[in-house]
């Protein structure tokens, strides 16, 4: 049962445009949502996240929608340089107790950034 | 530099052969956790621990074991029972309260 889905296997954007990944979940006990970047043979490093109480999150380049009614939520990166080209894993946890850091990671999406 | 160091970073192993993938880190965190990447399957969690001396299984933890006699150090060992071992295999620590994963740069384990 894949509680966190990333239905995009790859994107791919133009430098400069904007690039938009998506994130469904279906688990509603998640309040905390992350979003991860990672390159090829490297450990997944932290981009953003956000919790439930809000419906955004930015910081820099990068801003996180989450849209609780539909439990979605969306990474953008604007503008897209190709330096941002990686996977994309987006995760959520449920917040307190001992769930912190217990993350359940998406299938992630292939984010390719061209010239 | 503080950080969460995975050795070997590259490893092969016959099948029957059980391996040992270390994991350490210098952050003074309390949870420490193993995650398994696979193609088109994200991450999926195998053990993780809050505290020394405690562990818990994830969400595939069937043929692997693991210590926290240390709060540095978490080791993973793959046994000859887990079917399907061939992996990129990440380790994280996370401080309690923020929840956010730190990780190590993974290790790659093939078995021929």
């Amino acid at each position: 049962d894949q509680q966190v889905k990333q239905n995009s296997p790859s994107l791919s954007v133009q430098e400069g445009r904007i690039s938009i990944l998506n994130c469904d979940y279906t688990n509603s006990m998640f309040d905390y949502f992350l979003w991860y970047k990672k390159y090829p043979a490297e450990g997944p490093t932290f981009l953003i996240s956000i919790s439930s109480i809000k419906d955004k999150n930015e910081d820099g380049r990068f801003t996180v929608f989450l849209n609780k009614s539909a439990k979605h939520l969306s990474l953008h990166i604007v503008p897209s340089q190709p330096g941002d080209s990686a996977v994309y894993f987006c995760a959520a946890s449920i917040a307190g107790g001992t769930s912190y850091g217990k993350l359940t990671f998406g299938q992630g999406t292939i984010l390719t950034v061209h010239p | 530099d503080g950080g969460i160091t995975q050795s070997p970073k590259y490893l092969f192993r016959k099948e029957g052969q059980n391996v040992t993938l270390s994991c350490e880190q210098n952050l003074n965190h309390d949870a420490m956790y193993w995650y398994r990447q696979d193609p088109g399957q994200g991450l999926r969690l195998i053990y993780y621990s809050q505290i020394v001396n405690d562990f818990q299984k994830g969400d595939i933890a069937e043929g692997y074991s693991v210590s926290r006699e240390k709060k540095e150090s978490f080791p993973l060992t793959v046994t000859s029972a887990q079917k399907n071992p061939t992996a990129f295999y990440l380790c994280a620590s996370s401080r309690q309260i923020t929840g956010e994963l730190f990780f190590g740069e993974g290790s790659r384990l093939t078995v021929l």
